[in-house]
């Protein structure tokens, strides 16, 4: 059974930072891109980050580029999203999920999740 | 400002059809990228309803259906249940953003 289970979430100050964790199992990790989905409280969906399956390609949405940081350790069969100067409206649930085909984002979906861990920023 | 648009809210009676649209624009759905479709009921994590513009994952009832022409794409829910209350979300790829966009998402009530 394919799981993921983020960490890391928790309440930090404004310019502050945070590393979230997504620990994944049931499935061949590195066969797969994975990704950072983010909710606001009551908002919709917004997509975060991409990474590819050995690492070597990362994009971004462009009101976190130059702050957030996705990485991975195919080792371990996790995903990470270091979060550095952190403003009040990346206040959000975020999500770790898996691209479902090995194929690139373009023509692939989102097939697995995790439950998600709550970031709050605030003072 | 969501990349892909959608509609606030839907509602329908138990029983009845109703339609989600998603428009996009050329660098997104227009340029041929798959447009896929997620439901997340309340207090939980969203799930792929959609792939691939019209495919369903087994556990995904023929009730939910979608298609794709031009710059937009649509779900739709027959035989509307009470549990099918919850947020429905498209998702594409922009070219121009080189990432995945989603829409702002519809709510579903069933009446």
């Amino acid at each position: 059974e394919v799981q993921l289970v983020e960490s890391g979430g928790g309440l930090v100050p404004p310019g502050g930072s945070l590393r979230l964790s997504c620990a994944a199992s049931g499935f061949i990790f590195s066969g797969h891109w994975m990704t950072w989905v983010r909710q606001a409280p009551g908002k919709g969906l917004e997509w975060v980050a991409n990474i590819k399956q050995d690492g070597s390609e990362q994009y971004y949405v462009d009101s976190v580029k130059g702050r957030f940081t996705i990485s991975r350790d195919n080792v371990n069969n996790s995903v990470y999203l270091q979060m550095n100067s952190l403003r009040v409206d990346d206040t959000a649930t975020y999500y770790c999920a898996r691209y479902r085909r090995i194929m690139p984002p373009g023509y692939n979906w989102l097939d697995s999740w995790g439950q998600g861990t709550l970031v709050t920023v605030s003072s | 400002q969501s990349v892909l648009t959608q509609p606030p809210s839907v509602s329908g009676a138990p029983g009845q059809r109703v339609t989600i649209s998603c428009t996009g624009t050329n660098s997104n759905i227009g340029a041929g990228y798959d447009v896929h479709w997620y439901q997340q009921l309340p207090g939980t994590a969203p799930k792929v309803l959609v792939y691939g513009n019209s495919r369903r994952p087994s556990d995904v009832p023929d009730r939910f259906s979608g298609s794709k022409s031009g710059t937009s794409a649509s779900l739709a829910i027959t035989g509307l249940q009470a549990e099918d209350e919850g947020h429905y979300y498209c998702q594409s790829y922009d070219s121009s953003l080189s990432g995945s966009v989603f829409g702002g998402g519809t709510q579903l009530t069933v009446l």
